[in-house]
């Protein structure tokens, strides 16, 4: 079990909305990343946040943004939602230490259908 | 530009015997590759790494295999087994990152049949 959780699991929004997706790191992680991950293709990398930094960015308008809480839970926030936007969102939490190599725990997404 | 590939969508192997999964990569400047197997309406499940310093790694029935040369990497299931039945992706850490930027292949559709 990777104590990563995010909420809600499926959400239907409309053209233009704004919308907030959540996630809790596992216990001991420092460090949210955010993935997207449309039909059929591998998870793409949006932004990852430490100590409530945003610290990396992918290749993503900034429209989309997120923050990251003391408890180093996360928000991510997209605005002015399109329909392309449509996917399942991922988060991940690590450890920010290079020397351990550890890999990134994710939740199990949260659906967005943007009408 | 897909600095991670996976050019085969999906596999099918018979039960018991082995299933071999392959990804590409194009940049030189990650150290450090991970496999992750993914069930539908799940989040991926870490399933194995090998740091850009060895070409080999293993886990029980799992070992995957790094060619620095071709920038290539495997994954090797033997035995496979019905339950291994999923969508599998390779990823890469650019040497940059602080463990939290991935970069993922498409995925690969392995199908284990009895």
């Amino acid at each position: 079990e990777t104590g990563v959780t995010q909420s809600p699991t499926h959400l239907i929004k409309t053209r233009g909305q704004q919308v907030t997706l959540r996630c809790s790191s596992q216990s001991g992680h420092n460090t949210v990343s955010w993935y997207q991950q449309a039909l059929g293709q591998g998870p793409q990398f949006i932004f990852q946040y430490y100590r409530e930094e945003e610290n990396g960015r992918g290749n993503f308008p900034p429209r989309f943004s997120g923050l990251q809480f003391p408890n180093y839970s996360s928000e991510l926030n997209v605005n002015a939602l399109e329909l392309d936007d449509s996917a399942l969102y991922l988060c991940a939490s690590s450890l920010a230490d290079t020397s351990l190599n550890t890999e990134a725990f994710f939740g199990q997404g949260t659906r967005l259908t943007v009408v | 530009d897909q600095q991670v590939k996976q050019n085969s969508p999906s596999l099918s192997v018979q039960e018991g015997r082995i299933s071999i999964l392959n990804c590409d990569y194009t940049n030189s400047m990650f150290d450090y590759f991970l496999w992750y197997k993914k069930y539908p309406a799940e989040g991926p499940t870490f399933l194995i790494s090998i740091s850009s310093i060895k070409d080999k790694n293993e886990d029980g029935r799992f070992t995957v295999f790094l060619n620095k040369s071709a920038k290539h990497l495997s994954l090797h299931i033997v035995p496979s087994q019905p339950g291994d039945s999923a969508v599998y992706f390779c990823a890469a850490r650019p040497t940059s990152s602080n463990t939290g930027k991935l970069i993922f292949g498409q995925g690969t559709t392995l199908q284990v049949k009895p």
